[in-house]
């Protein structure tokens, strides 16, 4: 069965300091993976998007990493800011179809404290 | 969010009611989706159109209709609407060509069934 699943499922850090989050995945046959950012009562917003043959992607403060061999992606955030508070989604899809073929992860809740 | 609104933000409406909610975009984009997201889940789809008048079902289809008699509209009807399907819907729209396409969501409407 394709999966994405994500870890931590909340994480409390400091304003400036650095966190990482994971994203394991088991959606065959693999096209990209995507980073999403959706702040409270609002929709989706893409961050980044990698495919099978990038490794490392990069947008601002933010850097996702894939290996796709492993079936993991990483997103790092460097230098917290309070703005970063906000659900981060982990979106895996397949090849082929109208329908997109996403397969979205349950998403980590993140809390930056001043 | 850029090109693409929903309507209406929040409602409440009761157990056997019908209802529709609208997803306006004003990019001429061919494909439109519409999602659920209910805690404990990722965002799971409802329905899909590649153009007018053609759509199909998602993931969690039963219990929604959907019209698409104009690029720019796609509407989400509960016929009779339940208590399961309180939940926030977000539309989305795809955007881009070839491997790089991406997907602009909209801010998401919050149904309470009562």
């Amino acid at each position: 069965k394709n999966q994405v699943e994500q870890s931590p499922q909340s994480l409390i850090i400091l304003e400036g300091k650095n966190c990482t989050l994971q994203c394991n995945y088991t959606v065959s046959p693999f096209s990209n993976l995507r980073w999403y950012k959706q702040d409270t009562g609002r929709g989706p917003v893409s961050l980044t998007i990698m495919t099978f043959s990038e490794n490392t992607k990069s947008n601002g403060r933010y850097t996702a990493t894939l290996d796709a061999d492993t079936k993991q992606s990483s997103l790092h955030i460097t230098a917290s800011q309070l703005s970063d508070s906000a659900s981060y989604i982990c979106v895996v899809s397949g090849y082929g179809g109208s329908q997109g073929n996403l397969i979205f992860g349950k998403g980590t809740k993140l809390s930056v404290k001043p | 969010d850029a090109g693409i609104t929903q309507s209406p933000r929040h409602k409440v409406t009761e157990t056997g009611t019908p209802v529709t909610l609208r997803c306006h975009q004003t990019e001429n984009h061919r494909y439109m989706y519409w999602y659920r997201q209910d805690p404990g889940h990722g965002l799971r789809l409802i329905h899909y159109s590649y153009g007018v008048k053609d759509t199909d079902k998602g993931e969690v289809s039963d219990g929604y209709s959907v019209s698409r008699s104009k690029t720019e509209d796609f509407l989400l009807t509960l016929e009779s609407a339940t208590s399961s399907q309180t939940s926030v819907y977000f539309c989305a729209i795809r955007t881009g060509e070839g491997a790089n396409y991406g997907y602009t969501f909209g801010s998401g409407t919050r149904l309470t069934v009562v």
